[in-house]
């Protein structure tokens, strides 16, 4: 166990449904990272926050995938609209900003998500 | 081409065998991390390096930064070893990691 927590931890939903996945990272890690992973293949890289700020989103993350981190602790992603080729196991890493911006990360046991 | 290559994609040894899997990048980089999966999909960051060797107990963790290249070792390989090794760098953008796509090491009693 990391410290870091994902919910759920798995998924099924229908094509075309909402879902919505909980991150909340170790305490005191301002840094916080979502990734998806497909069968086979290394995670790749969604989106990074530090506090509450989303800093930077990759062009996978399409306009049905939106990310939160409100209060600077938890964060959720969200996928509208879910489509076949959002079946994957998301990702959660957290981090805390030193001197470098290379810190270990932390991850989370994932949410895998198939929809059907 | 992928930015992170990992060689073998899939390795099976007896127990007590030196392990090595190797990961070759191609972008600029300030570290690269070794990260372990089990089924299920935990990860566990194994190593940070920069530069020179990092050893933990039986891994060993190596990268040339000139030849951009890294390998990971194991020593006397052990049944619970079986897991997938994901080599990751941070290249790029300061913020995100690029994985490989993994070797699955399986370690044999």
């Amino acid at each position: 166990d990391t410290g870091v927590s994902q919910n759920p931890r798995h998924k099924i939903t229908k094509r075309g449904q909402n879902v919505t996945f909980r991150c909340d990272p170790i305490s005191e890690h301002n840094r916080l990272y979502w990734y998806r992973q497909t069968l086979g293949q290394g995670p790749e890289f969604l989106t990074y926050f530090q506090n509450e700020a989303q800093l930077e989103k990759s062009r996978l993350l399409s306009d049905r995938f939106s990310a939160e981190r409100p209060k600077g602790s938890f964060s959720t992603l969200e996928i509208q609209r879910t489509e076949q080729g959002d079946s994957a196991m998301y990702l959660c890493a957290s981090s805390r900003k030193g001197s470098s911006s290379t810190d270990t990360q932390y991850f989370g046991p994932g949410t895998r998500l198939t929809v059907l | 081409k992928n930015e992170v290559e990992q060689s073998p994609q899939n390795l099976t040894a007896q127990e007590g065998e030196f392990i090595t899997i190797n990961c070759s990048y191609s972008v600029g980089i300030s570290a690269l991390h070794w990260l372990q999966q089990h089924p299920g999909g935990g990860i566990v960051s194994l190593f940070m390096l920069s530069s020179g060797k990092k050893k933990h107990g039986r891994l060993i963790a190596t990268i040339n930064i000139q030849e951009k290249h890294s390998s990971l070792h194991i020593t006397a390989s052990h049944p619970r070893d079986s897991a997938v090794y994901i080599c990751a760098v941070w290249g790029g953008s300061n913020y995100k990691l690029t994985f490989g796509k993994g070797t699955l090491l399986t370690v044999n009693p």
